[in-house]
């Protein structure tokens, strides 16, 4: 089974940042990396599909990057409905796996 | 816009079965080729991809659960279900329905269901 592993598990920011996170997996899965923001009382929503490509509707301010172990997620100019928490997840080969969570407060 | 509702049982006693469905609307389970699939989050965890069932009726599971899972489809109702057996305490969680691409989306609200006697 393919490993995720997601940093930072918690981040603190504030209005205006621009935040980075990256995940890596335990091989090589090409650009089969999937993005993904849980904020409570929501439905998860994909931000991100295939390590780069952007999800229609998804603002512009997320971006993804990477390829074959290591991926990142860079959020800029974070604005109150951003905090949340985001996940990395891999869709190279099942089972599909996920990273731990990384959890976007307030500062 | 297709949209999904988990439905079912919040509390189900350690050993027995738990069952959920999914209602999708704005869609058809058999149109396309989407894959209609399980995930779940135990509290503090990360998400967990229990399985799913494909437009032409065929299952994956994941091995973790394999032993006690099983996912179906009815399009008439244009619903799909989860079953999982003896349960236990290490089962309670959020469980999500969500179509299944290259990506999970769109995902249903969850539901949290508890094992506990």
């Amino acid at each position: 089974d393919i490993q995720m592993t997601q940093s930072p598990s918690s981040l603190s920011a504030s209005v205006g940042d621009r935040v980075t996170i990256t995940c890596r997996a335990s091989q090589s899965i090409g650009n089969f990396l999937n993005w993904y923001q849980l904020r409570p009382g929501k439905a998860p929503r994909v931000l991100i599909y295939a390590a780069a490509s952007l999800h229609s509707g998804v603002p512009s301010k997320f971006s993804g990057s990477g390829s074959g172990t290591e991926f990142t997620l860079t959020i800029s100019s974070l604005q109150p409905e951003d905090f949340g928490t985001y996940f990395c997840q891999q869709s190279f080969s099942a089972p599909y796996s996920f990273g731990r969570g990384t959890k976007l407060e307030l500062q | 816009q297709v949209q999904l509702q988990e439905s079912g049982p919040r509390l189900v006693k350690p050993s027995e079965t738990l069952s959920l469905t999914c209602n999708v609307s704005g869609g058809s389970i058999t149109g396309g080729t989407n894959y209609w699939s399980w995930i779940r989050q135990p509290p503090g965890k990360e998400l967990e991809w229990i399985g799913y069932i494909s437009y032409a009726g065929s299952t994956n599971y994941n091995p973790s659960l394999k032993s006690r899972v099983a996912i179906s489809a009815d399009p008439s109702k244009k619903q799909f279900s989860l079953q999982l057996n003896a349960v236990t305490t290490a089962d309670t969680a959020i469980y999500y329905c969500a179509v299944q691409l290259r990506y999970f989306g769109p995902w249903g609200p969850g539901t949290l269901v508890t094992v506990s006697s």
